[in-house]
């Protein structure tokens, strides 16, 4: 166990609609970082948050947006859904804002849009 | 364009041999290379690291070897064991020399199947 949680496991939905990925990371983990991982394809990175605040940005889409809240939990808001965007979200989550101390991976939700 | 390549999809080794993961990678950048293990359902868990002022780090079973003229490194695995199998990701950063603004760079991964 990693100590990451990730809700809902899985999720199905319709192309258009909007979901909300949740993740709580480790205890006294500071730093959220969210990963997409399509069929075939390594893990995407697509943003990261320290502390509360955007620290780095990666490939993610204009639909796509992220906060990390003063409790540290984080959430992922997904929009405009499109079949494309099926994939397995994992979180991450490490003590310091990228220290190369490891990152502890939730177990991911997997989102199918159908 | 892919930074970090695994160009082993599938890896099959007899329990009890070596087995020897490969990654190339691109970007010159990259000074803090990681091996990250998967298993089905779960999510990635951190193995072994090393930074680009070393060319070997071991770990017990595992031993990474990092060759910065060929931007490759390796991971091997001696002796090799059931639990061993499952999905190898090769991952890279900027963050200690540079301070890059990305977050961990990954490869698509390699899929060990450990025989008995």
């Amino acid at each position: 166990d990693s100590g990451v949680t990730q809700t809902p496991k899985h999720l199905i939905t319709a192309t258009g609609q909007r979901v909300t990925l949740r993740c709580s990371p480790r205890s006294g983990d500071l730093s959220v970082y969210w990963y997409q991982q399509s069929l075939d394809q390594g893990l995407q990175f697509l943003i990261q948050y320290y502390n509360g605040e955007e620290r780095a940005k990666g490939n993610i889409l204009e639909r796509f947006s992220a906060q990390q809240f003063p409790d540290l939990h984080s959430e992922l808001n997904l929009s405009s859904l499109e079949l494309g965007d099926s994939a397995l979200y994992f979180c991450a989550s490490s003590v310091r804002d990228r220290d190369n101390s490891p990152l502890h991976f939730g177990n991911g939700t997997r989102l199918t849009v159908t | 364009d892919q930074q970090v390549k695994q160009n082993s999809p599938s890896l099959s080794v007899q329990e009890g041999r070596i087995s020897i993961l490969n990654c190339d990678y691109t970007n010159s950048m990259f000074d803090y290379f990681l091996w990250y293990k998967k298993y089905p359902a779960e999510g990635p868990t951190f193995l072994i690291s090393i930074s680009s002022i070393k060319d070997k780090n071991e770990d017990g079973r595992f031993t990474v070897f990092l060759n910065k003229s060929a931007k490759h490194l390796s991971l091997h695995i001696v002796p090799s064991q059931p639990g061993d199998s499952a999905v190898y990701f090769c991952a890279a950063s900027d963050w200690a020399v540079w301070g890059g603004a990305d977050g961990l760079t990954f490869g698509k991964g390699t899929h060990l199947i450990i025989q008995p």
